[in-house]
């Protein structure tokens, strides 16, 4: 059982570049999510999807895509990366979403954008 | 919408020393309350929660009660350990617009144990 995983650890981009983030767990979770995490500012919730096939925005979506066509995946897509971007990106994801569940959280991606 | 506000630090102490993080929040309703813990080169991982006023939760030595009078939720622990070195995060639920529940996080405070 590997919990939540997420490549790259790190990754370093120029301006305007695209790339995906990859999450993916193995807990049989409907609830998926993002979050940047940032200095001083804690986290922040860029996207979610309480199941497959179904996503929806969080208090920071732009800049990002998602989609969920599995239970088990839940990729972020950075169509043209900017500096404001650079960040800790961390997925997490529980049973259903609610507030009682434990909420499971990948070891992060650490992304530079010049 | 609802949010948190804690202590930020960064807090040093000696070993076997009291530790306390203050937290409050403001909401609607009557949301979960959470304390995450992010050790160095980790994710974060649920430490404790409470679910109504009054409720404690406890974990590893680490204590916080649901104050519903205080809107508070404060960490404590009475001896820590240099591997409680680490960032914690309090947390609250709350609703996106989408009407989904939400984790809203405090900015962190960064714990450092000394021997």
């Amino acid at each position: 059982n590997a919990g939540v995983t997420q490549t790259p650890k790190f990754q370093v981009l120029k301006t305007g570049q695209s790339m995906t983030l990859q999450c993916a767990q193995d807990m049989n979770h409907e609830y998926m999510s993002w979050y940047r995490q940032d200095p001083g500012m804690g986290l922040r919730l860029i996207h979610y999807s309480v199941g497959a096939g179904i996503t929806d925005q969080g208090e920071v979506p732009n800049g990002y895509n998602v989609s969920r066509s599995t239970t088990e995946d839940f990729p972020l897509r950075l169509l043209s990366a900017a500096p404001s971007q650079t960040s800790v990106y961390f997925c997490a994801s529980s049973y259903s979403g609610q507030s009682t569940d434990t909420q499971y959280f990948g070891p992060g991606t650490r992304l530079t954008v010049l | 919408g609802n949010s948190v506000t804690q202590m930020e630090g960064p807090v040093t102490l000696s070993e076997e020393a009291f530790l306390t993080i203050n937290c409050t929040y403001t909401a609607t309703g009557y949301p979960s309350l959470f304390w995450y813990v992010q050790y160095p080169g980790e994710g974060l991982q649920l430490l404790l929660k409470a679910t109504k006023a009054d409720d404690k939760g406890s974990n590893k030595g680490f204590e916080a009660t649901y104050r519903k009078e205080t809107t508070s939720f404060h960490l404590e622990k009475g001896s820590v350990q240099v591997s409680d070195s680490a960032v914690y995060f309090c947390a609250l639920s709350d609703y996106t617009q989408g009407g989904s529940e939400k984790l809203v996080f405090g900015k962190g405070m960064k714990l450092t144990v000394n021997p």
